[in-house]
């Protein structure tokens, strides 16, 4: 079975320094991993995914994760927070890679931007 | 192109009654996922169809059922409401592999 542990429900950063919401996941399979953002009374958009191609995924809005098999972990990171980047962020597993099957979702982490 | 659309935006019901929420894929997509996302959590996948078939089912009781019609739209329905059936209920459509793009999502209230 797939999890996904988003280790941190709460992230605070001062707009123009770096972001890191971190992710740990559980999967029997080489996964698909992505990264969805959700502003208040919007859909769920999609920042970035992983299909075991690079392990250095660039998304959009200057946002990158790594996935590093070792550790179990693909957290997002961006060099300078906006505060257009405040919202709530998951990171989501899907088996088997490629699959547009069942995403397991985190519990998701809430990032605010400081001015 | 239209992204994916759910109806009605907004509902309000009281315990033991029914509801019905629907989906509209993008053109072209042939399969369809549901989730409940309850306030301050992730959303739980339900069901996902492909091609009027179901393809998977989520842990949650037989009170909830969905189908896909012959254009690809979908209903998602639940009976006998409870209080913990509140939640914002978001669709997602796909081609058979591939991103799943959501709609805005159909928001629940049980009273």
């Amino acid at each position: 079975a797939q999890s996904v542990t988003q280790l941190d429900s709460h992230v605070s950063v001062s707009e123009e320094t770096p972001v890191l919401l971190r992710c740990n996941y559980s999967s029997s399979y080489s996964p698909s991993l992505f990264w969805y953002v959700q502003h208040p009374n919007k859909g769920l958009q999609l920042l970035l995914k992983y299909t075991s191609a690079a392990t250095l995924v660039k998304g959009i809005n200057g946002f990158e994760a790594e996935f590093k098999k070792s550790e179990t972990s693909f957290h997002l990171t961006k060099p300078s927070a906006h505060m257009s980047d405040a919202a709530e962020y998951f990171c989501v597993v899907s088996e088997p890679a490629g699959s547009a099957r069942q995403l397991t979702f985190g519990s998701g982490t809430q990032l605010t931007v400081l001015p | 192109d239209a992204g994916v659309t759910q109806s009605p935006t907004h509902l309000i019901k009281t315990r033991g009654q029914h509801v019905t929420l629907r989906c509209s894929p993008i053109s072209g997509h042939k399969s369809v996922s549901w989730y409940q996302q309850v306030l301050g959590q992730g959303p739980q996948f339900i069901f996902q169809y492909y091609e009027k078939e179901e393809r998977g089912r989520g842990n949650f009781p037989d009170r909830f059922s969905a189908r896909q019609f012959p254009n690809y739209s979908s209903e998602l329905n639940v009976n006998a409401l409870l209080l913990g059936d509140s939640a914002l209920y978001l669709c997602a459509s796909s081609r058979e592999a591939g991103e799943q793009f959501f709609g805005p999502g159909t928001r629940l209230t049980v009273l």
